[in-house]
């Protein structure tokens, strides 16, 4: 199994450019999510799904589009980058969402996507 | 009061020091508390779950205490390897995600 992969690994934007962070996984997870990391604010959630079709906000949610439309892939969309959103971004799957009784702490983490904003 | 709290660090310790991190907690109703590991530049990696009264995995140690809501993290005889940030991390107040500290930052120098 690869796990959970993200690309790109690195991308440099300009102020007011759109783009979409990719993130697959193989292990047939039902819940999927999106973090940031910034310094020194540790990882805030920004996005998650718990399933196909199913999407729902976390804690930093503006400036972020996301979409589930299969099980394996939960892309991420910038809609106008700004500098504010430079940052590393996490995707994490896990088998089902963390309240469940199926081992949903157990996050997967794609190796993240540094995105700078000029 | 922030969801979970941890002290930064960092943390500089010699080979073989014992070393504990304390994290705290506002949801008095979190039930499931985990502690992950972070290598520089890395993803986080889970390293550890913490259930009622605590468990242990060889030279870790995870401890909770419900009345004074911390967990704590005890690394015994500590390794360079074991060089990261340790991130606290306990249920949102839905229990449809996780709350991640900002992570306690040990160095291990020999």
């Amino acid at each position: 199994n690869a796990g959970v992969t993200q690309t790109p690994k690195f991308q440099v934007l300009k102020t007011g450019q759109s783009m979409t962070l990719q993130c697959a996984q193989d292990m047939n997870h039902e819940y999927m999510s999106w973090y940031r990391q910034d310094p020194g604010m540790g990882l805030r959630l920004i996005h998650y799904s718990v399933g196909a079709g199913i999407t729902d906000q976390g804690e930093v949610p503006n400036g972020y589009n996301v979409s589930r439309s299969t099980t394996e892939d939960f892309p991420l969309r910038l809609l106008s980058a700004a500098p504010s959103q430079t940052s590393v971004y996490f995707c994490a799957s896990s088998y089902e969402a963390p309240g469940g009784q199926g081992g949903g702490e157990t996050q997967y983490f794609g190796p993240g996507t540094r995105l700078l904003v000029l | 009061r922030k969801e979970v709290e941890q002290d930064p660090g960092p943390f500089n310790v010699p080979e073989g020091a014992t070393v504990a991190f304390n994290c705290t907690y506002s949801n008095s109703a979190s039930q499931s508390f985990f502690w992950y590991r972070q290598d520089c530049r890395k993803e986080p990696k889970l390293l550890m779950s913490v259930y009622s009264s605590g468990n242990e995995d060889g030279r870790f140690t995870a401890q909770l205490n419900r009345a004074s809501q911390y967990i704590s993290l005890l690394i015994r005889d500590s390794k360079l390897s074991d060089s990261a940030t340790y991130l606290c991390v306990v249920f949102n107040q839905a229990g449809t995600a996780l709350i991640f500290g900002k992570g306690t930052t040990l160095s291990v120098s020999s």
